[in-house]
């Protein structure tokens, strides 16, 4: 069945990087765009980066523009969200979600999720 | 910069019909925002419900569906089970590549 795994999270101090990686199965990777959303504790869901099934096109929520970078090896059938300058507010349960259409990105839908991995920026 | 809006929270009997919205704190959403719904239980990933304004999730129960009403889409539940008891968030495509989650509502099942 399609299955999403994150990995990568920890506890990382202010400013440090920390890369997640988001591992596919059950579906064919490359046709589908990928998603990173994340959701501080307590707080509601927040959309990070969209990558399309291809990796020409990404896009990114302001919050984390110029510090996050997204991509995806299909090689690998694995997406990754590389995270730099992190700050205390980047603090939360970060999901990776396949697209729902074929071959289409924009104007998706999330399909399936991961169950997430989460990540602490403290020092 | 537009936000989307949930009202925070519902109560509904179990059996009852209950409709949850999704907005814009300017303009009006319409079908060209794909507005999405997905459900969310403490601790666990988020289920998709619904896409594309009106259409159910793949395994999706049909007393689950969406609409445009008024100026809002909306998540619509008739015959409310007790495992409905859930978090719901709305997504609105915003165009060039953006999307935006409203801030969840919490449906009480009561």
């Amino acid at each position: 069945q399609v299955q999403l795994v994150e990995s990568g999270g920890g506890v990382v101090q202010p400013g440090r990087s920390l890369r997640l990686s988001c591992a596919a199965s059950g579906f064919t990777f490359s046709s589908y765009g990928m998603h990173w959303v994340r959701q501080a504790p307590g707080k509601g869901l927040e959309w990070v980066a969209v990558i399309s099934y291809d990796g020409s096109n990404k896009y990114y929520a302001d919050s984390v523009k110029g510090r996050f970078t997204i991509s995806r090896d299909n090689s690998k059938n694995t997406l990754y969200l590389q995270m730099n300058s992190l700050r205390a507010e980047d603090t939360a349960v970060y999901y990776c979600a396949k697209g729902l259409r074929f071959l289409e990105w924009l104007r998706d839908a999330f399909d399936i999720w991961g169950q997430g991995t989460m990540v602490t920026v403290s020092s | 910069q537009t936000v989307v809006t949930q009202e925070p929270s519902f109560t509904v009997s179990p059996g009852g019909t209950v409709t949850l919205t999704c907005g814009l704190s300017s303009g009006s959403v319409s079908t060209s925002y794909y507005p999405s719904w997905y459900q969310q239980t403490p601790g666990q990933a988020p289920r998709t419900l619904i896409y594309s304004t009106n259409t159910r999730s793949s395994g999706v129960p049909d007393r689950f569906s969406g609409s445009i009403l008024g100026n809002k889409a909306a998540l619509t539940i008739t015959g409310a089970q007790a495992d409905d008891e859930s978090d719901y968030y709305c997504v609105l495509y915003m165009g060039s590549g953006n999307w935006v989650f409203g801030g969840g509502a919490k449906l009480t099942v009561l």
